[in-house]
């Protein structure tokens, strides 16, 4: 089983749509999770870290599942500009190191 | 401006040859990074320093070497370059703070060896 397994989609939705990616870590010690963006053939960038109780940012959720040991992101009502690759991102326990998903692709159509 | 620079952007080179890609930064983190991203593998670490005298070996590090300068400066060396080290190469800084972690990129370097 990988460290952190992603769907890697393409996930095809249509503007205004809402979607929700689900990142799933094999390391129930894993204290720090991140959703980062990464746009094609650009570096990754942080869109949202994961607190336990959950965040919002905007039209963005981050959910933690500590039982089920799963990262969710929801994206409400998408924009043509929110197509991109979303790294799900763990902290490796004990250690100052990341483990990278490989991505889930979106892609909103006009 | 960029806050993290990495030099080259694109490199070509030939099996054995030495080459050394240049990482940069301005934001004064202590922290830094080099992964390499295949596609369908993600991002995998090869080294990284939290310091100018401390330097540790990432997942795949064979192969590679690294020097950190000062601390604005981390440069990646491969020592004999061979076709599976094609590959998109990042460096990244990490910024720190109670409940909080970030980590930034810069913009790549491609390198293909032939």
């Amino acid at each position: 089983r990988k460290e952190v397994e992603q769907d890697p989609g393409p996930f095809n939705v249509p503007e205004g749509a809402t979607v929700a990616f689900n990142c799933t870590y094999s390391n129930s010690a894993s204290q720090s999770f991140f959703w980062y963006r990464q746009d094609c053939r650009k570096e990754p960038k942080l869109l949202m870290s994961v607190y336990s109780s959950g965040n919002e940012d905007g039209r963005f959720t981050a959910q933690l599942n500590r039982a089920s040991q799963y990262i969710s992101l929801l994206i409400r009502d998408s924009k043509l500009s929110d197509s991109a690759t979303y790294l799900c991102v763990v902290n490796s326990p004990g250690t100052y190191k990341y483990i990278f998903g490989t991505g889930t692709r979106l892609k909103v159509l006009a | 401006d960029a806050d993290v620079t990495q030099t080259p952007r694109n490199r070509i080179t030939k099996t054995g040859k030495r080459i050394m890609l240049e990482c940069s930064q301005t934001k004064g983190h202590d922290r830094m990074y080099w992964y390499r991203q295949d596609p369908g593998l993600g991002l995998r670490l090869i080294y990284y320093s939290f310091d100018v005298k401390d330097i540790n070996k990432g997942e795949i590090s064979d192969g590679y070497s690294v020097s950190r300068q000062a601390q604005a400066k981390f440069s990646l060396s491969l020592e004999s370059a061979i076709p599976n080290q094609t590959a998109l190469y990042f460096c990244a800084t990490e910024d720190t703070g109670v409940n909080y972690r970030e980590q930034f990129f810069g913009p790549g370097t491609r390198l293909t060896v032939l």
